[in-house]
């Protein structure tokens, strides 16, 4: 069974502080792992990561994707009230190329001013 | 606009009764789904649909129905077979994937603003 798991599941910081916060996964076939941002209700696209070392940046926010060690990570520097959601992390399961996903739990990142 | 429009926001239903949650989508995606997340939980997949006339069973089907008989709609029915309803729900859909330089093939979800479901 496809499994995906997020690590911590909370977590809680000021503004200006980096955060880095973890996925590992195991997946059968697998094609890529993708990250999401769920602010209150529709979960946001963020990275979708397919190649081990290359690091993906948006802004303030990176990911990068270890095939071997079976492990994504996603920085989040300078954080600001804004960055205040969930994480999402998942994997396309089931040996489809298709967006079937699996998803971990999932990190509930609190910023405070 | 194009995405993914899901109705109602809201819905409250009496123990016993079915209900139909909508979800259209007008990015011309093949594929789409249903997902239900549970408090400290992730999305888990109820069905999905990779083509016309044609769904499978996600995860937790049980007490769930689906129909597409339409490229753009993908409603879904909470029957009352399933015993703990309460919960919100997410449609997604995903365009076709696309080949990587290295090889293989993958592509993302994007996801509705979701319908929270609460059986009273």
């Amino acid at each position: 069974e496809d499994k995906v798991v997020q690590s911590p599941l909370s977590l809680v910081v000021h503004e200006g502080d980096t955060v880095t916060l973890n996925c590992s996964y195991e997946v059968t076939n697998f094609r890529s792992l993708l990250w999401y941002k769920q602010e209150k209700k529709a979960p946001t696209f963020l990275f979708m990561l397919t190649s081990s070392g290359i690091e993906k940046k948006s802004g303030r926010l990176s990911s990068i994707l270890d095939k071997k060690e079976l492990f994504s990570i996603l920085n989040i520097t300078a954080t600001q009230t804004g960055d205040s959601a969930v994480y999402l992390c998942a994997a396309p399961s089931g040996g489809t190329s298709y967006g079937k996903l699996t998803f971990g739990q999932g990190t509930i990142l609190t910023v405070h001013p | 606009d194009g995405g993914i429009t899901q109705s109602p926001k809201y819905l409250f239903r009496k123990e016993g009764q079915n209900v139909t949650l909508s979800c259209e989508q007008n990015l011309n995606h093949d594929a789409m789904y249903w997902y239900r997340q549970d408090p400290g939980q992730g999305l888990r997949l109820i069905y999905y649909s990779q083509i016309v006339n044609d769904f499978q069973k996600g995860d937790i089907a049980e007490g769930y129905s689906v129909s597409r008989e339409k490229k753009e709609s993908f409603p879904l029915t909470v029957t009352s077979a399933q015993k703990n309803p309460t919960a919100f729900y997410l449609c997604a859909s995903s365009p076709l994937p696309r080949t990587f330089p290295g090889g293989g093939s993958s592509t993302e979800a994007f996801f509705g603003q979701g319908t929270r479901l609460t059986v009273v």
